[in-house]
């Protein structure tokens, strides 16, 4: 069945401090990769999205992510957190030729000040 | 402004007290769907809708249901609202490049 899987449940990090999130996904064919984040008390946001082409994607914020294809994996990374970056970041794909986006279950992110 | 309206966006209800959770949008957007978020098991899609008259179950539907008669609405009713339907809802819809809109949430709780 397909799947996404996100590694980290609770991060916890100190301002200034690099970040990355750990995303994976089961299908074997081509594949539109997600990042979306959600404030405390607040609907989801795109972050960021991957399609074709460049394999590393830039999001809004400063948040980045690479789409390994031989690792079935869409990590995404910031080099410096700050304390407003405390949210869930949650992952999710569309297979190719599907119509379905299917989401993690979400990495919580508390930065302390 | 584009934006995904739901409403209302806390209620506390009954057990068995049939209830709808609207979800409005003005992007013109074909695609809407329903999601579910619980802690611990991420979101979860309830129903979705490919265009007006078009409706699918995604993979928790089981307590819910849906219409869509015009394009802009996606209406998620509970018949017999249970306990454990308690939960986060949004609605969302979608453009062609497949990037979800979210609303801004209804908060649940079935007692």
């Amino acid at each position: 069945a397909q799947s996404v899987s996100q590694h980290n449940h609770h991060v916890i990090l100190s301002e200034a401090a690099s970040l990355e999130l750990g995303c994976n996904y089961s299908y074997g064919g081509t594949v539109n990769l997600f990042w979306y984040v959600q404030y405390p008390g607040q609907h989801l946001q795109l972050l960021l999205k991957y399609f074709s082409g460049d394999p590393l994607v830039k999001g809004i914020k400063g948040f980045e992510a690479e789409f390994i294809k031989s690792k079935f994996s869409f990590n995404l990374r910031k080099p410096s957190v700050q304390w407003s970056d405390t949210a869930e970041y949650f992952c999710a794909f569309r297979p190719g030729g599907y119509q379905k986006v299917t989401f993690g279950i979400g990495t919580k992110l508390q930065v302390i000040p | 402004e584009a934006q995904v309206t739901q409403n209302p966006r806390y209620l506390i209800t009954v057990t068995g007290k049939k209830l709808t959770v609207t979800c409005s949008q003005n992007m013109n957007h074909e695609y809407m769907s329903w999601y579910r978020q619980d802690p611990g098991l991420g979101l979860r899609q309830i129903y979705y809708s490919m265009n007006v008259e078009v409706t699918d179950k995604g993979d928790v539907p089981e307590g819910y249901k849906v219409s869509r008669k015009e394009k802009r609405n996606f209406p998620l009713i509970l018949e017999s609202p249970s306990p454990n339907q308690t939960s986060l809802y949004f609605c969302a819809s979608r453009d062609r490049g497949y990037e979800q809109y979210f609303g801004p949430g209804t908060r649940l709780t079935v007692t």
